[in-house]
């Protein structure tokens, strides 16, 4: 099993680009999630998923999209990109509540 | 809302000595899971272990192991016979045993570095 990827792992954009963070996981998992982790800070929810074609916000949504169309793929959306979207971001998975999460290997995303 | 608190921003441990890394946190919660997490420079999260809050005994997985006290709301990590491979970044992680919470998601702290020193 590949677990969950991400792709990709590093990506630059300029301000007002925008741009898709894939995530997919491979072990049926409901529950997925989408991290972002500023330096020198812990992760935050973006947004996450119950199942197929549900999907709600996190803490920090602003400038953020999602859509869950497979159990397999989450896919995060940055529309307009700004500086403060600089960070890492963190794709998780959960197969049933409370259990467990599991990560990608995450991708920096770097906005000049 | 809950909260995570890790106070201690870096610590050090000679190799084959034992370290401790303090966690507190707020919640109003009776039912919850409790997790340390080990971020190395690859960044890739790694579980280290898990507490489920309504069992008393504290959760070991060979050389880590927990102190878990309820009534204090502190969760600190025991890292037994520190090897180099340990260095790393640990996060604390609560997370709530309903799926109320933004699905159950993780809260983390702000994280503790760890140096092993050879």
């Amino acid at each position: 099993n590949a677990g969950v990827t991400q792709t990709p792992k590093f990506r630059i954009l300029k301000i007002g680009q925008s741009m898709t963070l894939q995530c997919t996981q491979d072990m049926n998992h409901n529950y997925m999630y989408w991290y972002r982790q500023d330096p020198g800070m812990g992760l935050k929810l973006i947004y996450y998923s119950v199942g197929a074609g549900i999907t709600d916000k996190g803490e920090v949504p602003n400038g953020y999209n999602v859509s869950r169309s497979t159990t397999e793929d989450f896919p995060l959306r940055l529309e307009l990109a700004a500086p403060s979207q600089t960070s890492v971001y963190f794709c998780a998975s959960s197969p049933l509540v409370p259990d467990t999460q599991y990560f990608g290997p995450g991708t920096r995303l770097t906005v000049l | 809302a809950q909260t995570v608190t890790q106070s201690q921003p870096e610590m050090s441990v000679q190799e084959a000595e034992t370290v401790t890394l303090s966690c507190t946190y707020d919640t109003s919660e009776s039912d919850y899971y409790l997790f340390w997490y080990k971020q190395p420079p690859s960044r890739q999260m790694i579980l280290v272990i898990r507490q489920e809050a309504y069992k008393q005994q504290n959760a070991t997985e060979n050389r880590f192991s927990v102190n878990f006290q309820k009534a204090a709301k502190s969760f600190s990590l025991k890292i037994s016979d520190s090897q180099l491979g340990d260095a790393a970044m640990y996060f604390c992680a609560y997370r709530s045993a309903g799926v109320e919470t933004s699905g159950s998601r993780l809260t983390f702290g702000e994280g503790t570095q760890l140096t092993v020193n050879p």
